[in-house]
Formats: structure tokens, sequence, C-alpha cells
């Protein structure tokens, strides 16, 4: 199973660009990379999936590059709400394996 | 649409007894997977049913761990006895499909606190 590598927190501004690089070496050729947000109390809550090259929702983008060694998720013009652990989840088929994630804070 | 409801949010018991977690996932939604997070370490899965078979149990630490799906639609998961090292927060998600293309949807979780 894939594992992920991910900074263990990052601090932003209101306003910028934020964008949590996660590594996946080992990433399988079936492997999906998916990225879930939790906020305190709460559930993981789904943000974006992709397999290759760039997904966008309404939400985020993710960026996979062409070994899809790696992943970018990037959160535009973040709020406060966004301050939030988010985790980068690779490999695992039905059952969802959790790093210890980003804790991202967003400052005023 | 009501999303995915878990009962109680925390539950305190004392080292040895027993209690029962409570998961309604999404109507219509056939997956419903158990996680957990103990004290300092990340979300662990559990285990994972189609309807109301056991799909993939691998995550189940031991025999005093017992989850069940009547019915398929509730699920239902018992710690007995419970120890002191099963303390944390417990989470059920659900999902429309098995795979990794299908989003997971979480309830809350239930904090359990054993003493």
């Amino acid at each position: 199973l894939a594992k992920t590598t991910q900074p263990i927190s990052m601090d932003s501004y209101e306003g910028q660009e934020v964008n949590i690089t996660c590594s996946h070496n080992n990433i399988a050729t079936n492997d999906y990379i998916t990225w879930y947000q939790q906020f305190p109390s709460q559930g993981p809550r789904f943000i974006i999936q992709g397999y290759k090259t760039k997904v966008t929702n309404e939400v985020a983008s993710l960026f996979i590059p062409a070994d899809r060694k790696s992943s970018t998720l990037s959160l535009p013009r973040v709020s406060l709400s966004d301050t939030a652990v988010y985790y980068c989840l690779v490999g695992g088929y039905n059952k969802l394996i959790f790093g210890a994630g980003t804790r991202l804070a967003v400052h005023p | 649409e009501a999303g995915v409801t878990q009962f109680p949010s925390h539950s305190v018991i004392e080292k040895g007894q027993t209690v029962t977690l409570r998961c309604d996932p999404i109507s219509g939604h056939d997956n419903l997977y158990w996680y957990r997070r103990v004290m300092g370490k990340e979300i662990k899965f559990l285990l994972h049913f189609v309807k109301e078979s056991k799909q993939d149990e691998s995550g189940m630490p031991n025999n005093r761990f017992l989850a069940e799906r009547t019915g398929g639609t509730y699920s239902t998961l018992k710690v007995q006895p419970a120890e002191l090292e099963d303390s944390g927060v417990y989470f059920c998600a659900s999902s429309p499909g098995s795979g990794p293309s299908y989003e997971q949807y979480f309830g809350p979780g239930t904090r359990l606190t054993v003493t």
C-alpha cells in the first residue's frame, strides 16, 4: 500500500493561495489520489480526487505530474474557515488509508 | 438529504464495561465503514460492510469488537469488555458503491472514553 508524506503543518493568511504537496513514491498503477479535509469534532470530508494531470472543482484543484509520485492540492484564496487538517490518501481500494495530515492554519 | 449520523456523540465508561455505538448511513448507501482514531494516532480502518455482509474486517483489533449490520441499514459496533486503549474517536462512513472512485461520507464520530 502506498505511503504518503506531507507537511505536518502550514500557515497562511486570508486571501492567499495555499498549495499542499504530498509525495507518494510507491503509488500503484490503479491507485487514485484523494484529498480529505477535517475540521475539529467532525469527520473527514471529501475534497477532490484525481488519477493524473489536473482536476478542478468548486473547492480546490489537484495537480498530478506525469510520474504520479506526488500531488499538490491547491486552495485558492483561503479564508479563516479553511483552517483544518488536510489528508492526502493513496491506495487502499475500499478502505481509506489516512496519514498524519497537514494542519493548515489560516490567519486574519 | 440527511448525512451519516452516529450515536452517542460521547460515551464515558469504565474499564470492563460494554459499549455499543450506532451508525446510520445515508439512505441508499449499501457500503458502510467503521474507522477509529485512538489518542495521538492516525485514523485507522476497522471494517467494511456491503449491505449486511462483512466485506473486509481486517482492521478489527481483536475479538472484543463486534460489528453488525442486520438488514443492511444501520450498523452497531460493540466493545466488550472495554479496555483503556479503546479510548478514541470512532467514525462511521458510507458510500453508494465500492471502490476508490466512490466518495466516503463520514459521520461526526463517537468519542469513547474508557476510565
